[in-house]
């Protein structure tokens, strides 16, 4: 079965712009969550939604969203970039909410600079 | 709040010796325990995980056991490859999202 597919892989941006990723998760899972990788910070948790709402929130600023669709596929959206927003962009889908044993599958990333 | 400690990388070891990543962490209650790991220009594969105190997971010749009184969750594999290179990182979930360690990186060299 397909798993988790994130578009587009690659993303070149101006500072001030704003960015829209995209994620498709694993066919049958409604929970999607995003993470942001940096050498710096590591991993950190975005936000998570299952079945079109959100239900956890990281310690990120408003000019990060997010959205689910009815077909769970999930889009994030950066406005106004800084250059600290140049990382890589995971998202992970599971067949139910995140939460004790729940396995979250990860897509390849998109990578984002910001110039 | 929630954290997951890992050793300091890289590791560069030579093709089949034993590897030991450590991995201790803090969290209320009862978390679940995974280990990730990244190829170079992958996202993360789930490697392992463990539910509750003495569970072992193990995959592909990796094992790690959940040590509550430790506060531990140490990954090891017998005897690397060159293909084992990679980032590996330690998680745990409470009833949060994902909690990562930093990642330690691996180096197998022939």
């Amino acid at each position: 079965k397909a798993g988790v597919t994130q578009t587009p892989r690659y993303l070149i941006k101006t500072r001030g712009q704003q960015v829209t990723l995209s994620c498709s998760p694993i066919s049958g899972h409604r929970s999607v969550s995003w993470y942001q990788q940096t050498p710096g910070q590591g991993l950190q948790f975005l936000f998570e939604y299952f079945s079109e709402t959100q239900r956890n929130k990281g310690n990120f600023p408003g000019r990060f969203s997010g959205r689910q669709f009815s077909n769970s596929r999930s889009e994030m959206n950066v406005s106004t970039l800084e250059l600290g927003d140049s990382a890589l962009y995971l998202c992970a889908s599971s067949y139910r909410e995140g939460r004790g044993n729940t396995e979250a599958f990860f897509g390849q990333g998109t990578r984002l600079t910001v110039v | 709040g929630d954290s997951v400690t890992q050793m300091e990388g890289p590791v560069t070891l030579s093709e089949e010796a034993f590897l030991t990543i450590n991995c201790t962490y803090t969290a209320t209650g009862y978390p679940s325990l995974f280990w990730y790991v990244q190829y170079p220009g992958e996202g993360l594969q789930l490697l392992l995980k463990a539910t509750k105190a003495d569970d072992k997971g193990s995959n592909k010749g990796f094992e790690a056991t959940y040590r509550k009184e430790t506060t531990s969750f140490h990954l090891e594999k017998g005897s690397v490859q060159v293909s084992d290179s990679a980032v590996y990182f330690c998680a745990l979930r409470p009833n949060t999202p994902l909690v990562f360690g930093k990642g330690t990186r691996l180096s197998v060299i022939a």
